[in-house]
């Protein structure tokens, strides 16, 4: 079964500091998608980031990062310096490509307000 | 390039009545999702199509919810009869199949908000 957990229901940070989300994730496929959604107050879903199961590689992306660590199942986030504006609900999810199209499963999200 | 359009972005109805929610889905993209997502459960997957074709309705909350896809650039999830708890936000999303050389993230419409009265 799939599964993916997002343990920080809530987070506050001051402006300026860094922030980590964490993502735990399970499969049992040898194949899968790791992906970060941002939902702003606004309400819209924004697709921030995806990596391949067999691409370990940690991205960077201005103040985004990820580290993806197939050992511990997991695909941290962290933003550096935040910024009022990063305030949101962060998702992350799991995707997978059978025969029968796409699916994904998303975790609960991690609520982030940055205090200004 | 246009996104995921649904319609309408907010609709308010009294318990009883029919409400049908419609969506675009980006051109070229064939697989389609429906979510709902509300403060108690979060975002739920209700039905996904691939190819036009209902592949999972395992999460359709019961019979009053139905979706439809009668071709690849539209879907309609219908709500008859609408009850209070089926006020949440619902998500359309669209994303590319397997084997067509694409990247597999999922794209969301802006939602529509549904309040039942």
């Amino acid at each position: 079964a799939q599964k993916v957990t997002q343990a920080q229901t809530e987070i506050s940070v001051v402006e300026k500091e860094d922030v980590t989300l964490d993502c735990v994730y399970e499969t049992r496929d040898t194949t899968y998608y790791l992906f970060w959604y941002k939902q702003p107050p606004s309400g819209e879903l924004v697709f921030l980031i995806r990596r391949n199961s067999f691409d370990e590689q940690n991205e960077i992306s201005g103040r985004y990062s990820w580290n993806f660590q197939k050992s511990t199942s997991s695909f941290n986030f962290t933003i550096t310096a935040s910024q009022v504006v990063d305030s949101a609900v962060y998702f992350c999810a799991l995707g997978r490509r059978p025969n029968t199209g796409n699916q994904f499963y998303f975790g609960t999200g991690t609520s982030l307000t940055v205090i200004p | 390039d246009a996104g995921v359009i649904q319609s309408p972005r907010h609709e308010v109805t009294e318990m009883g009545q029919e409400v049908t929610l419609r969506c675009k889905p980006i051109s070229g993209h064939n697989s389609l999702f429906w979510y709902r997502q509300t403060m108690m459960r979060g975002l739920e997957l209700l039905i996904y199509f691939n190819n036009n074709v209902p592949i999972d309705d395992s999460g359709m909350p019961e019979d009053r919810f139905s979706a439809k896809m009668p071709n690849a650039s539209f879907s309609t999830l219908k709500i008859q009869p609408s009850e209070p708890r089926d006020s949440a936000v619902y998500f359309c999303a669209s994303s590319l199949a397997r084997g067509q050389g694409n990247t597999g993230e999922l794209f969301f419409g802006e939602g529509s908000r549904l309040t039942v009265l």
